[in-house]
């Protein structure tokens, strides 16, 4: 079982562009969260998919999209990129009550 | 709305002897989850230890136990036997009954050989 597996694990880009993030889940994990993880915070919750549909969203813009599909795999779309979005970006992969996480892709934003 | 509070930024302990992460919590649900984990510099956040809510007895994973307090909403990490790879950010998080994680800020543990 490779656990979960995030790519890619760096990512340079310049303000107003637009990113997608890719996470594949834990085998038997259906339910895949993302989270913003700024340097020396704790991880902030974006959203959580189950079912190919958003569940839970946190405090993030719309500019924050994201896809589960039918595999459980998933992607995080950020659009308009700003400094601010430089950050350590975490996928999890859950089967209540079990969440592990990712190596996360850093990104950052010039 | 949950919140997770932890309150010591840095800590450190030498080799080989025990230290306690404290961390608090605040939410009016009365069935939910605790746990501790742990992220090296590799950045890989790994699960250390949970704790069900609704279960009166500590958790226990071989060095690390916690020392969870319903009443007064806290759930400390005690690490025994400390070891150089426990070096690492430690994130204290709370998982509601809609499976949503909330994170403490972490603290920054180093083991002093």
């Amino acid at each position: 079982d490779a656990g979960v597996t995030q790519s890619p694990t760096h990512l340079i880009k310049t303000r107003g562009q637009q990113v997608t993030l890719r996470c594949s889940p834990k085998s038997g994990h259906d339910t895949v969260s993302w989270y913003q993880q700024a340097l020396g915070q704790g991880p902030q919750f974006i959203f959580q998919y189950y079912e190919e549909e958003e569940r839970q969203r946190g405090n993030f813009p719309d500019r924050f999209s994201g896809h589960q599909f039918p595999n459980y795999s998933s992607e995080l779309n950020v659009n308009a990129l700003l400094l601010g979005d430089s950050a350590l970006y975490l996928c999890a992969s859950s089967h209540y009550p079990e969440q592990f996480f990712g190596p996360g892709t850093r990104l950052t934003v010039l | 709305a949950q919140t997770v509070t932890q309150s010591q930024p840095e800590m450190s302990v030498q080799e080989a002897e025990t230290v306690t992460l404290s961390c608090t919590y605040d939410t009016s649900e009365n069935n939910y989850y605790l746990f501790w984990y742990k992220q090296p510099p590799s950045r890989q956040m790994i699960l250390v230890i949970r704790q069900e809510a609704y279960k009166q007895q500590n958790a226990t994973e071989n060095r690390f136990s916690v020392n969870f307090q319903k009443a007064a909403k806290s759930f400390s990490l005690k690490i025994s036997d400390s070891q150089l790879g426990d070096t690492a950010m430690y994130f204290c998080a709370f998982m509601n009954t809609g499976n949503q994680f909330y994170f403490g800020t972490g603290t920054s543990l180093t083991v002093i050989p």
